[in-house]
């Protein structure tokens, strides 16, 4: 069964740095890879995927991602960090022959003014 | 325009009670989802329903049973609520390629 690691609870960046936030995964074959974001008191909002092709993957707010099947990662960055990015991370996998998407646990980040 | 709406959004209520939470996306998806997000945030999926037929049923109690009246519902009664069942629910949907969830915007219940 697939499964989704991301081994950070919080990360904490300031303001104007660049943010990684980290994701492993676990699946036979190959994957679909994505990101969600989650303010508070709010639903799931999709960010990015990988689905194949180029692996670095650009997603809204300015965020990417970059697939690398060797590590099997899929770690979210930004270049330069905003203080409205301070959300709740997930990290979710699914394997091409299921239908079940499989989230990590979550990683929170706080973006400092 | 919302793609995936949930009503109600905050539910309160007590031990013993039967409720349902309802779920509708305008996006043409064939696919919908209900996934539960317990106190620690973790998610997980609940049920899928493919053009209205039953495609996950991941062991969830069978006090949950999941309703699709057309492939632009999926509504999700609980009976007998328990307070282990406080979470929020979150409705979910997906188009034919299959590539991308689309979520909702949860739906918070608290029993009391």
């Amino acid at each position: 069964a697939q499964s989704v690691a991301q081994p950070e609870d919080q990360v904490n960046v300031a303001e104007g740095n660049p943010l990684t936030v980290k994701c492993t995964y676990s699946v036979s074959g190959n994957p679909y890879l994505f990101w969600y974001v989650q303010y508070p008191n709010r639903g799931l909002q999709f960010l990015l995927k990988y689905i194949t092709g180029d692996n670095l993957v650009k997603g809204s707010y300015g965020f990417e991602a970059e697939f690398n099947k060797s590590q099997t990662s899929f770690h979210l960055k930004k270049p330069s960090a905003l203080v409205s990015d301070s959300a709740l991370y997930f990290c979710a996998v699914r394997d091409r022959g299921f239908q079940k998407l499989v989230f990590g646990t979550g990683t929170r980040l706080l973006v400092s003014p | 325009d919302t793609a995936v709406s949930q009503t109600p959004k905050y539910l309160v209520t007590q031990m013993g009670n039967d409720k349902s939470i309802k779920c509708e996306q305008n996006l043409g998806h064939d696919t919908m989802y209900w996934y539960k997000q317990d106190s620690k945030k973790f998610l997980k999926i609940m049920f899928s329903y493919n053009n209205k037929e039953l495609i996950i049923n991941e062991t969830v109690p069978n006090r949950f049973s999941p309703k699709s009246p057309d492939k632009a519902h999926l509504n999700l009664h609980i009976n007998s609520l328990e307070l282990g069942d406080s979470a929020v629910y979150f409705c979910a949907s997906e188009g034919t390629a299959r590539n991308t969830i689309y979520f909702g915007e949860g739906s918070w219940l608290t029993v009391v």
